[in-house]
Order: structure tokens, then C-alpha cells, then sequence
């Protein structure tokens, strides 16, 4: 069965600091790797997928992520916080074979301080 | 409409009775998806219908729970008996294919049981 691991259920960072949350996956077979953010009230939001055509993702807002399978990990990264990211975020793998559901992680929750 | 539309976006009933919930998927999708989003428990997922193949329930908790799609496109979710537990907000995501692609989230019917 396919799982992801989210360290940190809370981030604080400072505006303008990097931003780096931590998703570690566990897969028997090659997995596509997701990172979706959720603003208050709303629903997901795609930053970002791994479909193993490039380890490093590049995603909307400034996110990034690189797919190390030596360490099974596929961390959202940003350069400098803003403001505007405060919200949570959610690795998520695909189900191999299963069409695109998909199992997430527990969430982290990013505030973003002045 | 532009997105995934749910109806309605609160509900509140009394433990024992039957709700259904409503996901209007984006025009075209021929996937479509709920998940269930309750503290201590994250995101899970619940069921899965693809075109016209037999749907994939294996995430549903109960025999409380169930769904159906109707014509390939609005999606009803029926939880009968409603218990306390099952209070959460239920997200419903659709998308265009099967493996690997977006899928976009409704922003959800938070569902409270008194």
C-alpha cells in the first residue's frame, strides 16, 4: 500500500525566509507525487505533481519540489515566504492501477510571520 | 460552471437521520471523486467513479454510506443513520482521465451531527 508522511504539523516562518515542508512517501512501485494547498474555507488547490519526467517540479506561487527516491522524500520548497501562503499543505501519492485517487497526508499548516 | 460546485456548502442534522450531499463535477470530467476531511483523520478517501466502469467504494466506512453518479456527471453522496463521527467536511474532485491527471476539489459540505 501506498502512504505519505508529513513532518511538522505546524511551519512558522518569517516573511521572506524559505519555506521547506517535509513529505516523505512509501511505495512499492513508482508513485505520482502531489502537493495541494488549502486556503481557509476552500477546497484543494494543485501546486504541484511528480509524474517522473523531471525531479525537480516546478509548481504555481513560487513552489518547487525535487523527488529523491533514495530517500523516498518529495519536499515543497519556496524560495521566500509571502504572506499570501499562509494556509495548509498536503503531499498526496496516486494509486498505481487505480486511476487517480488519491492518499494523502496528515496536512501541515504554514504561518507566515512579519 | 467553471469548477466542481457542492450543495450545500453546511449542513446540520439530527444523529440518526439520512443527508445527501450534492457534487456538481467540471463539464467533461469523466472521473469523479469524495473524500472526507475530519480532524484526527485527514483526508480520506471514499469512493471513485470512472465513465461507466463499476465504481471503486473500497474507501467507504460503512454500509451508511453511499453514492452514485447519475448520466456520467452529478454525483449524490447518501449517509443514512448519520452518527456524531461522521461529522467532517466532504470534498468532492473530478477529473479529466485517469492516472495522473489534476484532480479539482468542490469546496466542500461540512456536515455536523448533533
Amino acid at each position: 500500500a501506498q502512504s505519505v508522511t508529513q513532518l511538522g504539523s505546524h511551519v512558522s516562518v518569517s516573511e521572506g525566509a524559505l519555506v521547506l515542508l517535509r513529505c516523505n512517501y512509501s511505495s512499492s512501485v513508482p508513485p505520482y507525487l502531489f502537493w495541494y494547498v488549502q486556503y481557509p474555507n476552500q477546497g484543494l488547490q494543485l501546486l504541484l505533481k511528480y509524474t517522473s519526467a523531471a525531479t525537480l517540479v516546478k509548481g504555481i506561487n513560487g513552489f518547487e519540489a525535487e523527488f529523491k527516491k533514495s530517500e523516498t522524500s518529495f519536499h515543497l520548497t519556496k524560495p521566500s515566504a509571502h504572506m499570501s501562503d499562509a494556509a495548509e499543505y498536503f503531499c498526496a501519492v496516486s494509486h498505481t492501477g487505480g486511476g487517480n485517487k488519491l492518499t494523502f497526508g496528515t496536512g501541515t499548516q504554514l504561518k507566515v510571520e512579519l | 460552471g467553471a469548477g466542481v460546485s457542492q450543495s450545500p456548502s453546511n449542513k446540520v442534522t439530527e444523529k440518526g437521520k439520512d443527508v445527501e450531499l450534492r457534487c456538481d463535477p467540471i463539464s467533461g470530467h469523466t472521473a469523479l471523486y469524495w473524500y472526507r476531511q475530519s480532524l484526527g483523520q485527514g483526508l480520506e478517501f471514499l469512493i471513485y467513479f470512472q465513465g461507466n466502469s463499476a465504481p471503486d467504494k473500497s474507501g467507504l466506512p460503512s454500509d451508511r454510506f453511499s453514492a452514485e453518479r447519475t448520466g456520467g456527471s452529478v454525483s449524490t453522496l447518501t449517509i443514512q443513520r448519520t452518527q456524531q463521527e461522521d461529522s467532517a467536511v466532504y470534498l468532492c474532485a473530478s477529473s479529466f482521465g485517469t492516472q495522473n491527471t489534476e484532480a479539482f476539489f468542490g469546496q466542500g459540505t461540512r456536515l455536523t451531527v448533533v
